[in-house]
């Protein structure tokens, strides 16, 4: 069965810091990637997107994501978190034509002033 | 643009009443709609999916008379949870896929089974 793993629940870091959320997928076809951020309060809203064609994403907002095929991972990052970056951040991977979406548990950054 | 709502954003209803929750496509047409179940501090489990005019297809352990889908229109989707029990509380989270592109999601219903 396919499954989507995020290794860290809970992350808490200083402004400036450097953050990189690890994504790991077990599914053997061809996948679509995806990062999603979810601000307290709000919806559900695409940081970025990988389908094919240069394994290093960027996506809004500073983050950006690299697929590793070989390890079937996806680990998202930012060079520099600010106080706003904090969120729940979920991992997805689409496993079908049907754009069935499997997410990831979650993790909780908070960002400190 | 690209936005879904949801209504209502919070419902609070007696065990045993049926409550209905909305999704639309505000502005585009939405070829399928996903539901989705988030419960507190873990991730969105999807419950089933939706094409406007064919019936929704259910993930495995999601009871379909429990958890009633129409998808009556190509802007909107809805769910009835019937019967409704405490453990139903839960957020109910939808989104609207157009075909070949991506998901957008609703706001979320926060919905308390008392």
């Amino acid at each position: 069965a396919q499954s989507v793993s995020q290794h860290n629940h809970h992350v808490i870091l200083s402004e400036a810091a450097s953050l990189e959320l690890g994504c790991n997928y077990s599914y053997g076809g061809t996948v679509n990637l995806f990062w999603y951020v979810q601000y307290p309060g709000q919806h559900l809203q695409l940081l970025l997107k990988y389908f094919s064609g240069d394994p290093l994403v960027k996506g809004i907002k500073g983050f950006e994501a690299e697929f590793i095929k070989s390890k079937f991972s996806f680990n998202l990052r930012k060079p520099s978190v600010q106080w706003s970056d904090t969120a729940e951040y979920f991992c997805a991977v689409k496993s079908d034509s049907w754009g069935k979406l499997q997410f990831g548990a979650g993790t909780q950054v908070v960002v400190t002033p | 643009g690209a936005v879904v709502s949801q209504h209502p954003s919070r419902v609070i209803c007696k065990s045993g009443t049926s409550v209905k929750i909305e999704c639309r496509s505000l502005d585009f047409q939405a070829t399928t709609m996903f539901w989705y179940r988030q419960f507190p501090k873990q991730s969105l489990m999807l419950m089933a999916t939706s094409n406007e005019g064919s019936k929704a297809t259910y993930e495995q352990g999601v009871e379909k008379d429990k958890f009633l889908i129409n998808h009556a229109s190509l802007t909107l989707s809805t769910l009835t949870v019937t019967s409704a029990h405490p453990e139903d509380s839960s957020f109910y989270i939808c989104s609207a896929r157009q075909v070949g592109n991506e998901q957008f999601f609703g706001p979320g219903t926060r919905l308390t089974v008392l």
